[in-house]
């Protein structure tokens, strides 16, 4: 069965410095990969996709994301981090009809500190 | 991006009644929408899936009696959580797309918190 593994629980980092979210996928064929971000009381909000083509996706708010097959890793970039951008982060395999079923992570807790 | 609405937002009920949780998709015609649990400090859990006028789709270990899933129309799906015990407090979350056979993005609700006492 597929699985989706986060190995960070939380993470902090200063505001300005960068970012790396680590993400690991078990599946036996290459998957549609997502990455959500979730902030308190507000649903999740789609930061950028995986289907095919480019490894290296660009997503909403500065966020890219890039695909290592050798690795099964799609992990979650950004150059500069803003206070703001503390959340929940979830990594989603899309199996099924054309990725529509997703399989979330466990998400990493992003805390930013001044 | 499309707008998914759910109400309560937060329920608290005595265990052993019934509760109703409304999906709304608000500005497009929600073909699929998907029912998912999240525990706390835990990741979103899928419960099951359900297309527009058909029965529900239950993932394994989901109770469907327990969790009774109607879609009736295109923006609406509510999800009843009959006879709750404090073991089914959890964070409800609905999730809902336009289309059926090609990729199209699941646009998600904001969550109801359900506290069973």
């Amino acid at each position: 069965a597929q699985s989706v593994t986060q190995p960070d629980i939380h993470i902090t980092v200063s505001e300005g410095a960068s970012l790396e979210l680590r993400c690991n996928y078990s599946y036996g064929a290459t998957p549609y990969l997502f990455w959500y971000v979730q902030s308190p009381g507000q649903g999740l909000q789609l930061l950028l996709k995986y289907f095919s083509g480019d490894t290296l996706v660009q997503g909403i708010k500065g966020f890219e994301a890039e695909f290592k097959r050798s690795q099964s890793s799609f992990n979650l970039r950004k150059p500069s981090v803003h206070w703001s951008d503390a959340a929940e982060y979830f990594c989603a395999v899309g199996l099924g009809n054309a990725g529509n079923m997703l399989t979330f992570g466990g998400g990493t807790r992003l805390m930013v500190k001044p | 991006g499309a707008v998914v609405s759910q109400h309560p937002s937060r329920v608290i009920c005595k265990s052993g009644t019934s509760v109703k949780i409304e999906c709304r998709s608000l500005d497009f015609q929600a073909t699929t929408m998907f029912w998912y649990r999240q525990f706390p400090k835990q990741s979103l859990m899928l419960m099951a899936t359900s297309n527009e006028g058909s029965k529900a789709t239950y993932e394994q270990g989901v109770e469907k009696d327990k969790f009774l899933i109607n879609h009736a129309s295109l923006t609406l799906s509510t999800l009843t959580v009959t006879s709750a015990h404090p073991e089914d407090s959890s964070f409800y979350i609905c999730s809902a797309r336009p289309g059926t056979v090609t990729y199209n993005e699941q646009f998600f609700g904001p969550g109801t918190r359900l506290t069973v006492l």
